[in-house]
């Protein structure tokens, strides 16, 4: 299957600072990306869409302004998540698709706020 | 995208077929059903994914009832690293997933 990178893998950093996770599509050209969270026993949740070249569109309930997302070409994505905080602590998980094909998911990263 | 519904959890015994029902009864004509499995702390790894007709991959089975609206997954001889919480998901191919809770399957030695 189609692989999917996401760096860092985990990160730890204070209240108040911003956290770039990058997502890569490895070996094919991602028309469009989605980061999605996950707490703690609980399912994945999606957070916003992002097609390259375009503003994502975010899910209700998520701060545009807090997550910042950028698809500035077909094989990257990153997601800012800007003066984070510990309720921020979370699991974050991108995926990538081409055009009618299914999505393939990063392996997550794991951001702790302290 | 239509709303599924998975047993909680389920047990299996190693060496054996595991079959993972899901239900999915609001399904639209043209959306697929997708089959991921999420081992702890890793991201979600894609498994497989049908329309209407039964489908089976190099790792498992997906039988689509006539009427669409529940499949199985087949995990035909589960191991010890089939252990993880499958997500059964009703989308159209260019719309977003969104995730249940999924079933925890255990597979036992």
């Amino acid at each position: 299957g189609a692989v999917v990178s996401q760096h860092p893998s985990w990160v730890i950093c204070k209240s108040g600072t911003s956290v770039k996770i990058e997502c890569r599509s490895l070996d094919f050209q991602a028309t469009t990306m989605f980061w999605y969270r996950q707490f703690p026993k609980q399912s994945l949740m999606l957070m916003a869409t992002s097609n390259e070249g375009s503003k994502a569109t975010y899910e209700q309930g998520v701060e545009k302004d807090k997550f910042l997302i950028n698809h500035a070409s077909l094989t990257l994505s990153t997601l800012t998540v800007t003066s984070a905080h510990p309720e921020d602590s979370s699991f974050y998980i991108c995926s990538a698709r081409n055009l009618g094909e299914t999505q393939y998911f990063g392996p997550g990263t794991r951001l702790l706020v302290l | 995208d239509a709303k599924t519904t998975q047993p909680p959890s389920m047990d299996c015994a190693e060496g054996r077929a595991a079959n993972l029902p899901c239900n999915h009864s609001t399904i639209s004509g043209n959306e697929y059903v997708y089959w991921y499995r999420q081992i702890h702390s890793q991201g979600p790894q894609y498994i497989i994914h049908g329309l209407k007709n039964n489908e089976t991959n190099e790792m498992a089975s997906l039988i689509i009832t006539e009427d669409r609206k529940s499949s199985t997954l087949i995990l035909p001889h589960a191991t010890l690293r089939d252990t993880a919480v499958y997500y059964c998901i009703a989308a159209n191919t260019g719309n977003q997933f969104y995730f249940g809770t999924g079933t925890s399957l255990t597979v036992i030695p």
